[in-house]
């Protein structure tokens, strides 16, 4: 069983529709949660970053924690054509320090249609 | 303020051969991290150097390594070449070790025939 799951799509969805994303994850020790956009050829830029389990909102995007399922999730509010990129989920045991890496899904396709 | 750049950003090899890729990481960002992605296997870590120091390694062969320098630039090393090393590697940096904010370059994309 992989660290970290997370359903590789492809989801595709029309323009101002609600997308949600979800990771599962099976390591405890895991307490930092980010979301990650990687748009085509590109690297991944932070878009999230949460610790504790409940909700983390930031304009559009919404991050979810739920520690006792070992389930995270991102939604997306009146999704645009622009938010059309591959979505990682990413999690590490300690915030930063020497032994600081980072543990990710796979990786979620979205395209948003106009 | 300039990004994390990495060099090159496409490049061909031929199996057997070896591969060196640069990374300069954002001014005043001290610690470099590499990581491999692949379709089959997504993002994987491979180390971390801070202070010119491996400070942490993930699980790959002894055939990947790297190095940094004093400036913080980063460079890292395949020796041997194999198909299954195409990939996009990937630099980022952090601030320093306290840092949780990490900030990633847009890779070099890697070919191996």
């Amino acid at each position: 069983q992989k660290e970290v799951e997370q359903d590789p799509g492809p989801l595709s969805v029309p323009e101002g529709a609600i997308v949600s994303l979800n990771c599962t994850y099976s390591n405890s020790a895991f307490q930092y949660f980010m979301w990650y956009r990687q748009y085509s050829r590109k690297g991944p830029e932070l878009l999230m970053y949460t610790y504790s389990s409940g909700n983390k909102e930031d304009g559009r995007f919404t991050a979810q924690v739920d520690k006792s399922s070992k389930y995270i999730s991102l939604f997306i509010r009146d999704s645009q054509p622009s938010d059309s990129a591959t979505y990682l989920c990413a999690m590490s045991e300690n915030s930063g320090g020497s032994n600081y890496k980072l543990t990710f899904g796979k990786g979620t396709l979205l395209t948003v249609n106009p | 303020k300039a990004g994390v750049t990495q060099t090159p950003r496409y490049l061909i090899k031929t199996r057997g051969q070896q591969v060196t890729l640069s990374c300069s990481p954002i001014s005043g960002h001290r610690s470099v991290s590499w990581y491999q992605q692949t379709p089959g296997q997504g993002l994987q870590f491979l180390f971390e150097y801070f202070s010119e120091t491996q400070r942490n390694k993930g699980n790959f062969p002894g055939r990947f390594s790297g190095r940094q320098f004093s400036n913080s630039r980063s460079e890292m090393n395949v020796s041997t070449l194999e198909l299954g090393d195409s990939a996009l590697y990937l630099c980022a940096s952090r601030r320093d070790r306290r840092g949780n904010t990490i900030y990633f370059g847009e890779g070099s994309w890697l070919t191996v025939v």
